[in-house]
């Protein structure tokens, strides 16, 4: 599985979009992007994955560029309980199905 | 529905004792993946299970293993625990083992050694 590189902390006002940026340079033809989340002490929260298309759902969006050597995920409206460790994956077929978590970027939303 | 449940949610026990870990995972998912999160890191992958077979196993010693059983819950046993396997661990359900599925992970249990 392609490994993946995040910032280690950001910052975001409520009320504001918050911008999580990935970098996946090495990410292969069949690979997919995933976003999780963990807010303190509990367990990640699946958020949203995407081949090459930019995805959206009822929580965030998520735009792939054109050569899927990076990502953002987008939280339009940050509230305070979008506090939390955002982790961006990549997985692959290979490899026995595992998924391989790096450091993720902490994100604090302040008032 | 039932999330994914994971038992117990604490535990402490003494370096060198044996513990069991379990997992029971979403109704209807067959695919189960365990785990270990110490302070500060991502979760580091331990296992996983498709259809009660070994399917990957990440870099830990011979001390873990786990099982998966026909009801498709799921059991991770480590032995002679040291004090650096105190950790939350998670385990996480999947419907099928294919990548195009999300992942859905339990609260964990956080084990202390002592």
């Amino acid at each position: 599985d392609a490994k993946t590189t995040q910032p280690p902390s950001m910052d975001c006002a409520e009320g504001r979009a918050a911008n999580l940026p990935c970098n996946h340079s090495t990410i292969s033809g069949n690979e997919y992007v995933y976003w999780y989340r963990q807010i303190h002490s509990q367990g990640p929260q699946y958020i949203i994955h995407g081949l090459k298309n930019n995805e959206t759902n009822e929580m965030a969006s998520l735009i792939i560029t054109e050569d899927r050597k990076s990502s953002t995920l987008i939280l339009p409206h940050a509230t305070l309980r979008d506090t939390a460790v955002y982790y961006c994956i990549v997985r692959g077929l290979t490899g026995g199905f595992k998924t391989i978590f790096g450091a993720g970027t902490r994100l604090f939303v302040k008032a | 529905d039932a999330g994914v449940t994971q038992s117990p949610t604490h535990l402490i026990k003494t370096r060198g004792q044996h513990v069991t870990l379990r997992c029971s995972p979403i109704s209807g998912h067959k695919s189960v993946s365990w785990y270990q999160q110490v302070l500060g890191q991502g979760p580091q992958f331990i296992f996983q299970y498709y259809e009660k077979e070994e399917r990957g196993r990440g870099n830990f010693p011979d001390r873990f293993s786990a099982r998966q059983f026909p009801n498709y819950s799921s059991e991770l046993n480590v032995n002679a625990l040291l004090l650096g396997d105190s950790a939350l661990y998670l385990c996480a359900s999947s419907l099928v083992g294919q990548v195009r599925t999300e992942a859905f992970f339990g609260q964990g249990t956080r084990l202390t050694v002592v």
